[in-house]
């Protein structure tokens, strides 16, 4: 079945550096692909999403490429910030089935 | 504007003892999903409901758990009996769906232990 892998954690970044958090995944069909990020003690909420091959997502300083030639989706962001610190999930969907990857969880030191 | 209200946000129970989540949709929403988030497991979608009606319940662990929609803006989810390994982050999420990329809705999550 569908499903997605990405980046184990934790990763721990100074201010400012540059954040790559990987994410492949395996699909039958045309998914849409997301990145959701939790922060501590709150649920789930969607960060960036992209529908198609070659669609770029990007909100807050993120951004990721929906790659099909790689099946991949990586999360990059090029200053983070030590608000940055939560989880993030990589998460694929396909008539409304929808696959999380296991999380990376993100520390930012100032 | 209101987002997915779940209840309560923590419970603490005795092993055997019923328990009852209880989750708000966002209004207009056509999907319902519940997840359980534990460290070992991650998230895992328990069940999910369309127009009211469950379509997924794979993911369901045991007949201890069932969940109920019987109208479109509210859903509950019950253990009976429950069990310490049952302890975790429950979480519901709503969407409208229509066959696009349909981004789903999370509420605050309740945590549940049971002793």
């Amino acid at each position: 079945g569908d499903s997605v892998t990405q980046m184990e954690g934790p990763v721990t970044l100074s201010e400012e550096a540059f954040l790559t958090i990987n994410c492949t995944y395996t699909a039958t069909g045309y998914p849409s692909l997301f990145w959701y990020v939790q922060y501590p003690g709150e649920g789930l909420q969607l960060l960036l999403k992209a529908t198609k091959a070659d669609d770029k997502g990007s909100n807050k300083g993120f951004e990721a490429t929906y790659r099909k030639e790689t099946t991949s989706f990586h999360l990059e962001k090029g200053s983070v910030q030590v608000s940055d610190s939560a989880v993030y999930f990589c998460a694929l969907s396909d008539n409304n089935d929808m696959r999380f990857g296991a999380g990376t969880r993100l520390t930012v030191k100032p | 504007d209101a987002g997915v209200i779940q209840s309560p946000r923590h419970e603490v129970t005795e092993m055997g003892q019923e328990v009852t989540l209880r989750c708000k949709p966002i209004s207009g929403h056509n999907s319902l999903f519940w997840y359980r988030q534990t460290m070992m497991r991650g998230l895992e979608l328990l069940i999910y409901f369309n127009n009211n009606v469950p379509i997924d319940d794979s993911g369901m662990p045991e007949d201890r758990f069932s969940a109920k929609m019987p109208n479109a803006s509210f859903s509950t989810l019950k253990i009976q009996p429950s069990e310490p390994r049952d302890s975790a982050v429950y979480f519901c999420a709503s969407s409208f769906t229509s066959g696009g990329a349909d981004e789903q809705f999370f509420g605050p999550g309740t945590r549940l232990t049971v002793l």
